[in-house]
């Protein structure tokens, strides 16, 4: 599969840990996109990379959560202290350059806070 | 602000009956407005764009600015179409991210 890929796919935590999830976008986009979605909404923007750049932060991001793209390829999202509130499924997408609109999205993690 | 409105979370139509599915949004500027759609156990994926004006598996949907809506719709439903349909709005070409709304389910009934 040569889509893009995101590790692990579920996740279990308790309150007040932190997690960490990755993407691998597929390899020659240089955009990254972090959204999440929780029940009976559509994706919500999180935040956006272009290659290891991260250019664009929602207000949704609080300081809890901080993303990464370290080499302009694969990118993690880190979730510290997680609140129940934080339960949702996190979905990364990827597009190529000058082609925004057309995100490629991966499977997606589905948190689940206890 | 940025905002899509999808009125229907659930929309059940016969195969072979005609299908609308409603997108209102708002936006003071031009957006660029898109259909996603997720087929069961598989990925979020773009139906179609409205600058492309192109029809994809027979869905059309044509921007409305004086309506601001960008209705999708097919002159007749199959199966394969029931999925949850996603209207989406980015507020320039080649922004950055998108808008999404909450989503409608269609079934098609055979």
């Amino acid at each position: 599969d040569t889509g893009v890929s995101q590790d692990p796919r579920h996740k279990i935590t308790k309150r007040g840990q932190n997690v960490t999830f990755r993407c691998d976008p597929i390899s020659e986009h240089n955009r990254l996109y972090w959204y999440r979605q929780t029940l009976g909404q559509g994706p919500e923007f999180l935040t956006y990379f272009q290659n290891e750049a991260q250019l664009e932060k929602s207000r949704l991001l609080s300081d809890r959560f901080s993303a990464e793209r370290p080499k302009g390829s694969f990118s993690t999202l880190e979730i510290q202290r997680t609140e129940q509130g934080d339960s949702a499924m996190y979905l990364c997408a990827s597009s190529l350059p000058g082609g925004g609109e057309k995100l490629f999205f991966g499977s997606g993690t589905q948190l689940s806070v206890l | 602000a940025q905002r899509v409105t999808q009125p229907e979370k659930l929309l059940s139509v016969f195969k072979g009956a005609p299908v609308e599915l409603k997108c209102n949004y708002s936006y003071s500027g031009s957006p660029e407005l898109f259909w996603y759609v997720q087929y069961s156990r598989q990925r979020l994926q773009l139906l179609l764009r409205h600058i492309s004006r192109e029809s994809i598996k027979g869905f059309t949907a044509d921007l409305n600015k004086g309506e601001t809506s960008f209705h999708l719709k097919k002159p007749f439903a199959q199966e394969e179409d029931s999925a949850m349909y996603y209207c989406a709005l980015t507020r320039q070409t080649g922004a950055n991210n998108l808008f999404f709304g909450t989503g409608t389910r269609l079934t098609v009934i055979p």
